[in-house]
């Protein structure tokens, strides 16, 4: 069965500090990956996706993902972060056909501080 | 496009009461997820529909919980009787069924449940 792990359940930065959310993922096969992203009272949102090719990925709010098959890994990563991305982030999986399903962690909890 | 709409958006009822919660998905999607968002477990996937066929409901809590996709534009999840354990928040998300890197989800607002 598929799953998905995050370990840090609640990470709290300064604004202009680094991010790195950890991502582990099970699943015996080709995967796609995904991280969405919940801001306070909103939708949850796609913010990055990887399918095939380049394993490092580019979203959305200079936020990147990278792909590292031998430790079933996509962490997702940002410079420099800002107040704005306060919110909740999701990591999830799939297997590579369109009609599976997704499996998401249990989310991370990101608090930037002014 | 409104997006996939859910309502209602916040349920407070009494233990053992009916609940039904009603999604409507993406005009041209063809295919409906239910999960459900709690502190300890984060999002778990309740069941998926495909051409409004039940795919995966491995992940429904138990008997009390079940779900219908009647059409390609309308679902409900029902819990009878409810229980204070299923408080949460509960998503319902579309997509179109493609080939590879079509798997993408467009979520709704979510309903957030509370049985008291």
């Amino acid at each position: 069965a598929q799953s998905v792990s995050q370990h840090n359940h609640h990470v709290i930065l300064s604004e202009a500090a680094s991010l790195e959310l950890g991502c582990n993922y099970s699943y015996g096969g080709t995967v796609n990956l995904f991280w969405y992203v919940q801001y306070p009272g909103q939708h949850l949102q796609l913010l990055l996706k990887y399918f095939s090719g380049d394993p490092l990925v580019k979203g959305i709010k200079g936020f990147e993902a990278e792909f590292i098959k031998s430790k079933f890994s996509f962490n997702l990563r940002k410079p420099s972060v800002q107040w704005s991305d306060t919110a909740e982030y999701f990591c999830a999986v799939s297997g590579p056909f369109g009609n599976e399903k997704l499996t998401f962690g249990t989310g991370t909890r990101l608090t930037i501080i002014p | 496009d409104a997006g996939v709409i859910q309502s209602p958006r916040h349920e407070v009822t009494e233990m053992g009461q009916e609940v039904t919660l009603r999604c409507k998905p993406i005009s041209g999607h063809n295919s409906l997820f239910w999960y459900r968002q709690t502190m300890m477990r984060g999002l778990e996937l309740l069941i998926y529909f495909n051409n409004n066929v039940p795919i995966d409901d491995s992940g429904m809590p138990e008997d009390r919980f079940s779900a219908k996709m009647p059409n390609a534009s309308f679902s409900t999840l029902k819990i009878q009787p409810s229980e204070p354990r299923d408080s949460a928040v509960y998503f319902c998300a579309s997509r179109t069924i493609g080939a590879s890197g079509a798997n993408v989800l467009t979520f709704g607002a979510g309903s957030r449940l509370t049985v008291l």
